[in-house]
């Protein structure tokens, strides 16, 4: 069974329309982040979470919001989608703050289509 | 942010080698990751270096030199696999030990 799950993995939504992306890990890591990847621009940061009380924007969190409901389910949404928001998006877990247990574990991805 | 270059593309044939280099800003430095990335698939982990020296590991190694703030990633006897992009990531002190990640290098391994 895959430790860090997404859904959906495929979403079409229209511009102006609510849409949330869900994140579930079993790894038991206490840091979780979501990114979008762009081709060509690599992984950005949209926002992170090292608690479940602790929520922090990362490098392009406008039109976006996450929440964290318990250590292991982390979600993205958008308020209101908008074209430029079409992109692959990625949920991550990582341990800790040392040497190899800052490696980031990936979900599968989502793959968002706005019209 | 933290600069992370890498170059954008390169291209080799089955069997030979390629290596492709990763340069990053030094201060705070506490480790640096290679990924794989397949087209349309989340990035897997291949190696990990925080001393410097090489790590070999099967086809794959990389190398670390903090002092210069440079990485490799070498691939030997490329197979049509290995086609994909290969992503460089540092974690740093100073950014709450969170990765930061190059642009990524898309590898084309030609018959």
């Amino acid at each position: 069974d895959a430790d860090v799950t997404q859904t959906p993995r495929n979403r079409i939504t229209k511009t102006g329309k609510r849409i949330m992306l869900e994140c579930s890990q079993t790894k038991g890591h206490d840091r979780m982040y979501w990114y979008r990847q762009d081709p060509g621009l690599g992984l950005q940061l949209i926002y992170y979470s090292f608690d479940v009380k602790d929520i922090n924007k990362g490098e392009i969190s406008d039109g976006y919001s996450v929440s964290r409901q318990a250590q292991a389910k982390f979600s993205l949404s958008l308020e209101s989608a908008i074209p430029n928001q079409t992109a692959l998006y990625f949920c991550a877990t990582s341990d800790g703050t040392s040497g190899r247990l800052n490696e980031q574990f990936f979900g599968p991805g989502t793959r968002l289509t706005v019209l | 942010g933290q600069n992370i270059d890498q170059p954008t593309e390169m291209t080799a044939t089955e069997g030979a080698i390629v290596q492709i280099n990763c340069t990053y800003q030094t201060s705070g430095f506490n480790g640096l990751f290679w990924y794989q990335q397949h087209a349309g698939e989340a990035p897997t982990f291949l190696s990990y270096n925080v001393l410097d020296g090489l790590e070999e590991k099967g086809r794959f190694s990389s190398f670390l030199s903090r002092s210069k703030g440079y990485s490799y990633l070498l691939l030997k006897e490329l197979q049509m696999k290995d086609s994909a992009s290969y992503l460089c990531a540092v974690s740093l002190r100073s950014n709450d030990y969170k990765l930061s990640f190059g642009a990524g290098t898309t590898v084309t391994v030609r018959a």
